[in-house]
């Protein structure tokens, strides 16, 4: 079993939509990141947390620690956000070596 | 600031070749990652490297070697490419964040290397 689970793996919404991705993880963290990813492009963070809520724009990421569980949402989505989205989480006591889910592809369509 | 580079974006190599991966950032990141992403399977780390003259290995480390002579530059060398390095390798740089347990993370453009 993986130490971060992502769910659903694909996603595809109509625009305006209110979209939500999860990742449980197994192991104690000091941080969780969620990224994006967009076709043939790098990595991006939106997000770092450790604990309670962060809102940007239309996304917003919440974790619950007791739970081992994150979620991130994307309110009226836009063809835009089409991306992949990774939980990676960053294990207690370790630098900075992080553990990655296997992604999320959100297609958002007109 | 440039952020993380990484050269070059595209490869494509012979099995038995060797080549270095380049990476640098100029955020004076003390942490330093190189990652490869292979289709259906999360990031996963090679080596890392949580200063100058320090490095470890990682999840995948065989096949690859890396130093890091600067705090700027963390090459990855392949020593003899095989056809299961072909993949996407990433690069990130971190840096704690004053006041936090917590490390904010920087990745590279990515490069796309195929070994035939």
């Amino acid at each position: 079993k993986n130490e971060v689970e992502q769910s659903p793996q694909n996603l595809t919404a109509q625009e305006g939509e209110f979209i939500t991705i999860n990742c449980s993880y197994s192991v104690g963290i000091s941080a969780l990141h969620w990224l994006q990813q967009h076709p043939g492009g790098g990595i991006v963070s939106l997000f770092m947390l450790s604990s309670g809520k962060k809102k940007h724009g239309r996304l917003i990421a919440t974790i619950n620690i007791q739970e081992k569980h994150s979620s991130l949402h994307i309110t009226a989505s836009h063809p835009r956000d089409s991306a992949v989205y990774i939980c990676a989480v960053l294990n207690t006591g370790t630098a900075s070596k992080l553990t990655f889910g296997t992604g999320t592809r959100l297609q958002v369509t007109l | 600031n440039a952020g993380v580079t990484q050269t070059p974006k595209f490869q494509v190599l012979k099995t038995g070749q060797s080549m270095t991966l380049q990476c640098a950032q100029d955020m004076n990141h003390e942490y330093m990652s190189w990652y490869r992403q292979d289709p259906g399977m999360g990031l996963r780390l090679i080596h890392y490297s949580v200063g100058a003259g320090i490095t470890d290995q990682g999840e995948v480390p065989n096949g690859y070697n890396v130093s890091r002579s600067t705090t700027e530059d963390f090459p990855l060398r392949l020593l003899s490419a095989a056809p299961s390095q072909t993949s996407v390798y990433f690069c990130a740089s971190s840096s704690r964040l004053a006041g936090y347990e917590t490390y904010e993370q920087y990745f590279g453009p990515g490069t796309r290397l195929t070994v035939t």
